[in-house]
């Protein structure tokens, strides 16, 4: 597809499960981030990956959380021994460079995860 | 940390009206950009302000960001319900790269028709 493709759209899980989110980012991007989206809440960084270099993950809210990108390419977004304040979209975004001065970052459709 | 403010939360008005959106900080950002995000969809990219006292249109909507480069406002004239949805601002970091980029809130706006 053209633009980045997220799966699955809508996870439901029981606290204390294992979940796995993956992002398929534009073809020849090299530069791909994860954010979360809670109710009311702005979009919050989590990690973020560009090119070959080791990603940076600044923002992952605990050690439970951990991502990986395999070729470049497809990424995924691990959260272990799932909380119910994990609940939240979790979008997935690439953009042909790191740089956002002058580029343009598309984002998926996210990933809708429900912790009951 | 840099944290930008948006206001209104929430707005609702008629189809037709103008409004206006603000989003302030005290942190200065050398670009700032407006996304728009619909039920269901990602954000998408509207505008990127880069000039302090930059002013940009894209039909109906204007873009301004501050002399300071540290607020921006979104005027939108003539509002259609086409025009509802979640808009969010994010400033760029003088740092750039992936926590240079910081969202607001966002602003919840629905157009009645």
């Amino acid at each position: 597809g053209a633009g980045v493709s997220q799966s699955p759209s809508n996870k439901v899980t029981e606290k204390g499960k294992d979940v796995e989110l993956r992002c398929d980012p534009i073809s020849g991007h090299t530069a791909l981030y994860w954010y979360r989206q809670s109710l009311g809440q702005g979009l919050e960084f989590l990690i973020y990956f560009q090119g070959n270099s080791a990603p940076d993950k600044s923002g992952l809210p605990s050690d439970r959380f951990s991502a990986e990108r395999t070729g470049g390419s497809v990424s995924t977004l691990t959260i272990q021994r799932t909380q119910q304040e994990d609940s939240a979209v979790y979008l997935c975004a690439s953009s042909p460079t790191g740089q956002f001065a002058g580029n343009t970052i598309y984002f998926g459709e996210g990933s809708w995860l429900t912790v009951v | 940390t840099q944290l930008l403010e948006q206001s209104p939360q929430f707005l609702s008005i008629q189809e037709g009206e103008n409004l206006t959106v603000y989003c302030n900080s005290s942190s200065v950002f050398s670009s700032l950009q407006w996304y728009r995000q619909e039920p269901g969809e990602g954000p998408v990219l509207l505008v990127t302000v880069v000039t302090g006292g930059e002013v940009k249109k894209l039909k109906r909507l204007t873009f301004q960001f501050g002399d300071a480069r540290k607020d921006s406002s979104l005027h939108i004239t003539a509002a259609q319900p086409g025009d509802t949805g979640l808009y969010l601002c994010a400033g760029v970091g003088s740092g750039g790269g992936a926590d240079g980029l910081t969202f607001g809130k966002g602003t919840h706006l629905i157009i009645q028709p």
